[in-house]
C-alpha cells in the first residue's frame, strides 16, 4: 500500500502546453510539499501546504500552481510548459519537522 | 538561516570498504539533520534521523552518522559497502521553527567497485 504515489510517472508534452500532476499521501499527514529535481540531482522546494494552507511558496514562475482540496492530495498544475521546466518533480509528506516521504517521481519531459 | 554542505558530489569505495559521506551543516537554531538514499529512477527514502538525545544515530542498511556540534558535521558511515549502496545519498537540515522548510544538500553519488 503506497504510502505517497504520483500520477503520471511519466510526462512528455510540447512547449506551450498546460500539465497537472496528481498527489495524494495516505499517511494522515498535515503537510505536503512539491520538489523540484534538476538533471544535477538538485532538489529544491517549491511549495508546501498545511492542512490546505500554503505555508511555503518559494521563487517559483506564476506558471506553477499548486491545490490541495484536501488534506491528503497536493496537485501541481503548470501552464505555458516551457523547456526548462523538465526535470522530475516530487510530492512529499510530512508531520511537522520530522522526516519527509517521498513520492516515487514524476519525470516531465518538454519538448 | 540554515544550509547544508556535502564535501564531494562523486565517492567511489571498494566493495567491504569503509564508506564516509561529508555533511556540513550552518543552523543559527538547534538543527534537526537526516541522511536520505535515492537509488535510480526512485523517490527519497529516509536513512536515518537526529533530532535530539544521542548523538551517534543509526539507521536502516547498517548505516550510522554521528552529529558533531562543534564540527558542525553529520557524516555518514557504513564499516563495510555492499554493491546495493550505490545510490545518491542527500544530507538534510531543518529545525523546529522553519515552518516545515527542510534544506537538502546538492547530493553525494555513490560508486562501489567490485
Amino acid at each position: 500500500d503506497t504510502a505517497v504515489s504520483q500520477t503520471p510517472k511519466y510526462l512528455v508534452t510540447q512547449m506551450g502546453n498546460d500539465k497537472s500532476i496528481k498527489c495524494e499521501q495516505n499517511l494522515g499527514h498535515d503537510t505536503m510539499y512539491w520538489y523540484k529535481q534538476d538533471s544535477k540531482k538538485f532538489l529544491k522546494i517549491m511549495f508546501s501546504y498545511n492542512n490546505k494552507e500554503l505555508i511555503i511558496n518559494e521563487t517559483v514562475p506564476n506558471r506553477f500552481s499548486p491545490k490541495s482540496p484536501d488534506k491528503a492530495h497536493l496537485n501541481l498544475h503548470i501552464n505555458s510548459l516551457e523547456l526548462g521546466d523538465s526535470a522530475v518533480y516530487f510530492c512529499a509528506s510530512s508531520q511537522e519537522q520530522y522526516e519527509q516521504y517521498f513520492g516515487p517521481g514524476t519525470r516531465l519531459t518538454v519538448t | 538561516a540554515q544550509s547544508v554542505t556535502q564535501l564531494g558530489s562523486h565517492v567511489s569505495v571498494s566493495e567491504g570498504a569503509l564508506v564516509l559521506l561529508r555533511c556540513n551543516y550552518s543552523s543559527s537554531v538547534p538543527p534537526y539533520l537526516f541522511w536520505y538514499v535515492q537509488y535510480p529512477n526512485q523517490g527519497l527514502q529516509l536513512l536515518l534521523k537526529y533530532t535530539t538525545g544521542a548523538t551517534l544515530v543509526k539507521g536502516i542498511n547498517g548505516f550510522e552518522a554521528e552529529f558533531k556540534k562543534s564540527e558542525t558535521s553529520f557524516h555518514l558511515t557504513k564499516p563495510s559497502a555492499h554493491m546495493s549502496d550505490a545510490a545518491e545519498y542527500f544530507c538534510a537540515v531543518t529545525s523546529y521553527s522553519s515552518a516545515s522548510k527542510i534544506i537538502f544538500g546538492s547530493g553525494t553519488r555513490l560508486s562501489i567497485r567490485p
